[in-house]
Order: structure tokens, then C-alpha cells, then sequence
């Protein structure tokens, strides 16, 4: 009955080769959200979609981009992953956005670049 | 951006006591919510504080908050092994940027 899936759970890329990571939802929630957390710090928000609204945060870099081809699934494009995007990434959802909504999270994609 | 910021960084304690972790945050916010992150998992929404509220249970869990201080704690009573993870607190700004933003945790370590 997992509700926020992410694929894969571990990820290796090369440098400069562009990778896609995958975010499926069962909750039907309106809104989907990507976070990449290093190691030992916060979860940082890169973007996030409300229905197919797309949110980006101001100092998420160009090389990040997102698709919601529909309500149930998003992807995480790096078009050019370099040294300093290995992190985890985490995919999380809420029914809307705001803080009196619990975010559901999937238990992220680990990207290494070789 | 506003962030909130945890205390201690790093907890070990022996398994059956109480754990106290601190989070306290910049500006005004509309509520504040406290996840746990198992090593290597998601995060899991554990309660949700809103600013008019003092203090808040759900099983084991006790969080408080306190706006003139601006500062929230969560304590869980008689820990478990299984209760070893990283605690992170979450606040939405006041301002309304409707996201939220997270602390960079306590990681609590208990020990049997």
C-alpha cells in the first residue's frame, strides 16, 4: 500500500549525462514536490506542482527541470548532473500547499555521479 | 529564508528515556510541523502545531510551541530502539509562501 513511489531507489550517472528520476503517487493529492537533501542537512525544496502549475524556487538551477504528465506521476530531469547534484532526492506530496498540510513522502532516489 | 534551526544536532540516549529535541525559527509562522527521517528513507510526518495552540500529544510524542520565544520542542517519553532517526521541524511562513521550510535536524540515537 506504498502511496509515494520513487524509482529508482538508487541511481548512478555519469558526469554530464543527463538522468531522469520517477515519482508516482496512489493519494490523488493535488500537489507534488522535489527536494534534494544532502547528507546530515535539511531537505531543500527545488519545485513543486500544484495540479499542473508549475512552481520553480529561485535558486533552483536551470539544469533541474520537472514533468507532471498527469496527477499521478513526476519526473526530475538533470540535464547535466555535475559533482555537487549527488544527493538524495526526495519526491513528496500534499492535498494542497501550506503549512497546515502533512507532506507524504517516498523514500527518495540516491544519485551518485561518477 | 526562514529556516528553523534544531538543538541538539546529535542525541544518544539509553532506550526508555525521554528525548527532548528543540527547534526554533526566525519570523512569525502559521504552524509548525515535526517529521522523522529513518537513515536512508523518507521523511514521516509525525504532528502538526498550530500557532494558537501550546502544546500538542499524540502517543509518545509531546510537541510544544511557544511564539514569544519562537521556539517549538518535541519530547518522546520511554524511547524504543526503533525510535533511533533524524527529527526535523517545518514551518510555513506567516508571510504566506505556502511551503514549507525545514530545519536541519537532531539526529537521535537510542541506544538498547
Amino acid at each position: 500500500d506504498a502511496m509515494v513511489i520513487q524509482n529508482p531507489r538508487y541511481q548512478v550517472t555519469q558526469f554530464g549525462k543527463p538522468v531522469t528520476l520517477s515519482c508516482s503517487q496512489t493519494l490523488n493529492h493535488n500537489v507534488m514536490y522535489w527536494y534534494q537533501q544532502k547528507s546530515s542537512q535539511a531537505p531543500k525544496l527545488l519545485f513543486h506542482y500544484y495540479d499542473k502549475d508549475f512552481n520553480n524556487e529561485a535558486d533552483t538551477p536551470d539544469n533541474f527541470q520537472s514533468r507532471r504528465p498527469n496527477t499521478s506521476f513526476c519526473f526530475l530531469d538533470i540535464r547535466s548532473p555535475g559533482l555537487g547534484d549527488a544527493a538524495m532526492y526526495l519526491c513528496a506530496t500534499s492535498r494542497s500547499t501550506g503549512g497546515l498540510q502533512p507532506q507524504h513522502f517516498g523514500d527518495g532516489t540516491r544519485l551518485s555521479i561518477l | 529564508s526562514q529556516q528553523g534551526e534544531e538543538d541538539p544536532q546529535a542525541l544518544s540516549i539509553q532506550e526508555g528515556e525521554n528525548a527532548t529535541m528543540n527547534c526554533s525559527y526566525k519570523t512569525s509562522i502559521n504552524n509548525l510541523q515535526w517529521y522523522r527521517q529513518n537513515s536512508g528513507r523518507g521523511l514521516v510526518h509525525l504532528i502538526l502545531i498550530r500557532s494558537n495552540e501550546r502544546e500538542k500529544h499524540s502517543g509518545r510524542l509531546r510537541v510544544t510551541l511557544d511564539t514569544s520565544k519562537k521556539s517549538s520542542s518535541l519530547l518522546i517519553t520511554a524511547s524504543r530502539a526503533a525510535d533511533t532517526a533524524s527529527y526535523f521541524c517545518a514551518t510555513e511562513d506567516r508571510g504566506g509562501a505556502q511551503k514549507l521550510v525545514f530545519g536541519q535536524g537532531t539526529r537521535l540515537t537510542i541506544n538498547p
